[in-house]
């Protein structure tokens, strides 16, 4: 298996404008999650979805981010209007629910994102 | 609010010894604890995991302790080698499979 695709790996954007990122999951996992590293927070869970459906939106910052999950092997980030704070390096992780502990959270290589 | 703590930003340790990194949590309600090494460029990968029934487990040159009534974990790498320069995330998921991640240590191994 090719592993968690996302793209694209790097997106300088100006502020105001609209980003999107993607994300192909590994085939046959059932999980999908959205993080944000930061130097101050490291890792922060955004999203996740179960079976292409939202559980948890807690952590999206504002309403200017939004996720979407069509089907099992695509989501997508959008950030609409980008802002300068919204540079980071975005991850996507897949994992299949081992029934009774979460199985090993697979990491896409990430988009880094730069809003000028 | 950080659950999840590691208060160490960066470690630099000789090749051969041993690395040790700490991580503390707040919520007693954490389960289960994994590490992530991440290098540059790439997404973290899953080294090693814990369940709060156990107080260590170890996999090779790497061993994790738990200790629940300090709420402080740690990974420790023995001998530490050249490739094992990398930032190490620990994490903490207490249910609804959601991980909490600490800020990450970049820990430098030096010849």
């Amino acid at each position: 298996d090719a592993g968690v695709i996302q793209s694209p790996r790097h997106e300088v954007t100006e502020m105001g404008q609209e980003v999107t990122l993607r994300c192909k999951p590994i085939s046959g996992h059932d999980y999908l999650f959205w993080y944000r590293q930061t130097m101050m927070r490291g890792l922060e869970l955004l999203i996740y979805f179960n079976n292409n459906v939202p559980i948890d939106d807690s952590g999206m910052p504002e309403d200017r981010f939004s996720a979407k999950m069509p089907n099992a092997s695509f989501s997508t980030l959008k950030i609409q209007p980008s802002e300068p704070r919204d540079s980071a390096v975005y991850f996507c992780a897949s994992s299949l629910y081992g029934g009774t502990k979460q199985e090993t959270q697979y990491f896409g290589p990430g988009t880094r994102l730069l809003v000028l | 609010d950080q659950q999840v703590k590691q208060n160490s930003p960066s470690l630099s340790v000789q090749e051969g010894r041993i690395s040790i990194l700490n991580c503390d949590y707040t919520n007693s309600m954490f389960d289960y604890f994994l590490w992530y090494k991440k290098y540059p460029a790439e997404g973290p990968t899953f080294l090693i995991s814990i369940s709060s029934i156990k107080d260590k487990n170890e996999d090779g040159r790497f061993t994790v302790f738990l200790n629940k009534s300090a709420k402080h974990l740690s990974l420790h790498i023995v001998p530490s080698q050249p490739g094992d320069s990398a930032v190490y995330f620990c994490a903490a998921e207490g249910g609804a499979q959601k991980l909490v991640f600490g800020q990450g240590t970049r820990l430098t191994i030096n010849p």
